[in-house]
């Protein structure tokens, strides 16, 4: 496998549910993003994991759970979704330096298409 | 504060450029530009960092003027595989760690 994988590509669930995303990057990568592009809305950043530490959370509701056990996975745990959170759910990773400056380029999963009914 | 794209959308007959202009309300430190095709990620096109610099992909080039807070995508001799959604997303200073924020995009359609 190479680059940004997301499993599953496809989820319904159902409010009362609890499910979880999975990003797995092959890159070699030290930060970690999740990201949620809704129907005709900018992408929006969710969680930032740099060097699996949460680096930033922009406020975003506690039924979304990020988990990052190692600077290669990444976890969406979700529970008691509303439907409004049906979404692509995108994953990304980049390689982070301070000492090289901050930018670098975010490589994208393919997402996880969620709709919850 | 979210960039500002436009136009929402265009329009090309294969081989016609295009200009894509992305703005911000505050000084940014960097650009960077995706396209987005329906139903795939987005894949990354560039980076532009404060100074002014161009950069290139393809025929695919971007421009970022600082005086301005904005930067500019050109689409030049237009081909098919370039229809997509394209997005630019900034940065305001090296240490805004999750500040990254994407405009609404801009579709782009080429026909031939």
């Amino acid at each position: 496998e190479t680059g940004v994988t997301q499993t599953p590509r496809h989820l319904v669930m159902g409010m009362t549910n609890k499910k979880s995303l999975k990003c797995e990057q092959h890159l070699g990568h030290n930060a970690m993003y999740w990201y949620k592009q809704s129907a005709k809305k900018p992408l929006e950043l969710m969680f930032v994991y740099s060097l699996e530490e949460r680096v930033e959370n922009n406020s975003v509701p506690s039924r979304f759970s990020p988990e990052c056990p190692n600077s290669s996975h990444l976890f969406l745990h979700l529970h008691t979704l509303q439907p409004e959170d049906s979404a692509l759910y995108l994953c990304a990773s980049s390689q982070d330096s301070q000492a090289a400056g901050r930018s670098d380029t975010q490589y994208f999963g393919p997402g996880t298409r969620l709709t919850v009914l | 504060q979210q960039p500002v794209q436009s136009p929402q959308a265009v329009i090309l007959r294969e081989g016609e450029d295009a200009v894509i202009n992305c703005s911000s309300s505050k000084a940014l430190y960097s650009v960077h530009w995706y396209r987005q095709k329906h139903g795939e990620a987005p894949v990354f096109l560039m980076i532009l960092l404060k100074g002014g610099e161009q950069k290139g992909h393809e025929k695919i080039s971007a421009s970022f003027n600082e005086k301005k807070q904005q930067s500019s995508l050109y689409l030049t001799a237009s081909q098919l595989s370039y229809s997509g959604t394209y997005f630019c997303g900034t940065e305001l200073s090296t240490d805004s760690w999750g500040k990254f924020q994407f405009g609404a995009g801009t579709q782009v359609v080429v026909t031939p």
